[in-house]
């Protein structure tokens, strides 16, 4: 079965700061897709990285970036320089197969102090 | 180009009544999944609806149901509710791309209050 886990449940950081949102994830798929979505107080979820489990390239996204490693079943997720508006709820998920059903992780809920 | 919509937004019954929520992908998605979040939790997921037929299913009971129209937008119905389903109902679409599903994309969802 699969399951994603966010030890994390709510983390508190002053503007400016870097902050690292922790995912483990457990599945017996070879062929995966991991994400993180971030939600807002209206609701909806905002999809902002995707990764397969084909590739453990690290990469860097404006102020966004990964670290995905396999060996260890972790994606974590970086936000540099945080501002206000980063403040919400993130959460991990994965699928089998892009566009399919996700299990998420319960969530870590982010709060950018001014 | 309109995102995922969903109606309504809010939604108060009463224990023993059925709900019916509806959703819109984004334009020219041809497939709709339904998620539940409890409060303080995760997503989960209930069915997934692709050429007007279930094609994947969740741990929901049968008192949750669903219903894809030709032009894919979808509703999920909810009979006998129990306290319990109060959530917020979350629908999410996507499109099989050269045989390959897009990313999904998530609307704003209904919040089901059950009281």
């Amino acid at each position: 079965a699969q399951k994603v886990t966010q030890a994390q449940t709510e983390i508190s950081v002053v503007e400016k700061e870097d902050v690292t949102l922790d995912c483990v994830y457990e599945t017996r798929d070879t062929t995966y897709y991991l994400f993180w979505y971030k939600q807002p107080p209206s609701g909806e979820l905002v999809f902002l990285i995707r990764r397969n489990s084909f590739d453990e390239q690290n990469e860097i996204s404006g102020r966004y970036s990964w670290n995905f490693q396999k060996s260890t079943s972790s994606f974590n997720f970086t936000i540099t320089a945080s501002q206000v508006v980063d403040s919400a709820v993130y959460f991990c998920a994965l699928s089998e197969a892009q566009g399919q059903n996700f299990v998420f992780g319960p969530g870590t809920r982010l709060s950018v102090l001014p | 180009d309109a995102g995922v919509t969903q109606s309504p937004t809010h939604l108060i019954k009463t224990r023993g009544q059925q709900v019916t929520l509806r959703c819109s992908p984004k334009s020219g998605h041809d497939t709709v999944s339904w998620y539940q979040q409890a409060l303080g939790q995760g997503p989960q997921f209930i069915f997934q609806y692709y050429e007007e037929e279930e094609r994947q299913r969740g741990n929901f009971p049968d008192r949750f149901s669903g219903h894809q129209f030709p032009n894919y937008s979808s509703e999920l119905n909810v009979n006998a509710l129990l306290l319990g389903d109060s959530a917020l109902y979350l629908c999410a679409s996507s499109l099989i791309l050269e045989g390959a599903r897009t990313e999904a994309f998530f609307g704003q969802g209904t919040r089901l209050t059950v009281v």
